[in-house]
């Protein structure tokens, strides 16, 4: 059966260090999502992603959050200059369509990140 | 901007009682979507209503969208231990973007 695939599962960085979380979504998917989880917390949308270009963000997503698509198969979340409130797992999921009446979103296993 | 509670937060039950989780959005949704993620997993879809007053059921699990399309409901008759996880309603408000509510934790003891 297809999944989503996050690379690393865990990632380790100093505040104030760039991370780049990878995200393989499956492969005849056209919407792509970034999400967040602090420990113990909600799922929390930051980014959808549609056709090389963002479609929706959230209030989270700031400057120095971006995302890119650079080939065909990766979908990768850029954290410019880390902050300590930036550790949480990020989820990648991806869909084959969008918008309601919607379809089921897929999520891949995680990134854990953690900022010392 | 858009909110979606739910309650409880936690519960804990005896194995083979019911559990029912509430999910209450600040805002009209246009469809509603439930997922459930084990302990140290990630969410896996379960299922999306559409209609108002809407109700499928899987086998055990009975969802429930309400009249308004503000609420929802998920309902677990006779639960096992393997139904042990949190349970996430997350609404469509408009746009591409999925809001999840608070979770509900189920822990099922023997």
């Amino acid at each position: 059966e297809p999944e989503v695939t996050q690379t690393p599962s865990h990632q380790v960085t100093q505040m104030g260090q760039e991370v780049i979380l990878r995200c393989v979504p499956i492969s005849n998917h056209l919407y792509f999502y970034w999400y967040r989880q602090i420990l113990g917390q909600k799922v929390e949308f930051l980014v959808s992603f549609y056709n090389n270009e963002i479609s929706e963000k959230s209030e989270i997503f700031d400057d120095q959050f971006s995302v890119e698509r650079p080939d065909g198969s990766n979908f990768t979340l850029k954290i410019r200059s880390t902050k300590l409130e930036d550790s949480a797992m990020y989820f990648c999921a991806s869909s084959e369509e969008g918008t309601s009446p919607g379809y089921e979103q897929f999520f891949g296993p995680g990134t854990r990140l953690t900022v010392l | 901007g858009q909110q979606v509670m739910q309650i409880p937060q936690y519960q804990h039950v005896q194995e083979g009682e019911d559990f029912t989780t509430y999910c209450n959005s600040s805002t009209t949704l246009s469809n509603i979507q439930w997922y459930k993620q084990r302990p140290g997993g990630h969410p896996v879809f379960l299922i999306q209503l559409v209609k108002s007053g809407e109700v499928k059921k899987q086998k055990r699990l009975t969802f429930q969208f309400g009249e308004a399309k503000k609420n929802s409901s998920l309902h677990i008759t006779a639960t096992q231990t393997t139904d042990v996880g949190t349970y996430f309603c997350a609404g469509w408000g408009g746009g591409n973007k999925l809001t999840f509510g608070t979770g509900t934790q189920l822990k099922v003891e023997l």
